[in-house]
């Protein structure tokens, strides 16, 4: 166990349908980063928060969005889904940026759309 | 953008062999990562490097961060099955070792006994 804890494991939804992927990082942890893996594109970098704030945003389609809250948990929102946007997503943190080489990740979120 | 371009793609190596793998990029990194993916899980960190020409070691896995800082090496001495998995190296984009990481292509370990 990572101590990064993504909910749900699995999610299968439609096409046009809008969803939301939860993100717990480690206790103490101040960052997170959100991960897109596909067969076809790799392990992607989408966006990164740091206490409430987003603080570095990588290929992230405008559909997608982040947020932060006073918690420190994390949610992407996707919408609009295209079959496309299949993926494993994955949620990592760190205690800071410039520190915790790399982040933890967490065992992903696998969405499927149908 | 970045890219990181990881050989081989894949190997078959039979149990107790000792394995090699690189990643290049297009441009230079001032750190470099490597991580393993198991099946089903995120990756894990192995090692971290932050020196041109450094070595580091983590168990039976051995890491080089490349002279030109456009390159590094990854070696497993003495493969287990458990060595079994992608291997992805990674490095910051951004400011601190942690923000935009760039993954390579990934190299895919199968052991045979």
């Amino acid at each position: 166990d990572s101590g990064v804890t993504q909910t749900p494991k699995h999610l299968i939804t439609a096409t046009g349908q809008r969803v939301t992927l939860r993100c717990s990082p480690r206790s103490g942890d101040l960052s997170v980063y959100w991960y897109q893996q596909s067969l076809d594109q790799g392990l992607q970098f989408l966006i990164h928060y740091y206490n409430g704030e987003e603080r570095a945003k990588g290929n992230i389609l405008e559909r997608f969005s982040a947020q932060q809250f006073p918690d420190l948990h994390s949610e992407l929102n996707l919408s609009s889904l295209e079959l496309g946007d299949s993926a494993l997503y994955f949620c990592a943190s760190s205690v800071a940026p410039g520190q915790g080489a790399g982040g933890t990740f967490g065992s992903g979120t696998r969405l499927t759309v149908v | 953008g970045q890219q990181l371009n990881q050989s081989p793609q894949s190997m078959f190596i039979q149990e107790g062999e000792d394995v090699s793998m690189n990643c290049t990029s297009s441009s230079i990194f001032n750190t470099w990562l490597w991580y393993k993916q198991d099946p089903g899980e995120g990756p894990v960190l192995l090692i971290a490097l932050y020196k041109a020409g450094e070595l580091t070691s983590n168990g039976r896995l051995t890491a080089q961060f490349g002279i030109t800082r456009k390159d590094s090496f990854l070696n497993i001495s003495a493969s287990i099955p458990s060595d079994v998995g992608i291997y992805f190296c990674a490095g910051p984009g951004g400011t601190g070792t942690a923000s935009k990481l760039t993954f390579g292509t990934g190299t895919r370990l199968q052991v045979t006994l």
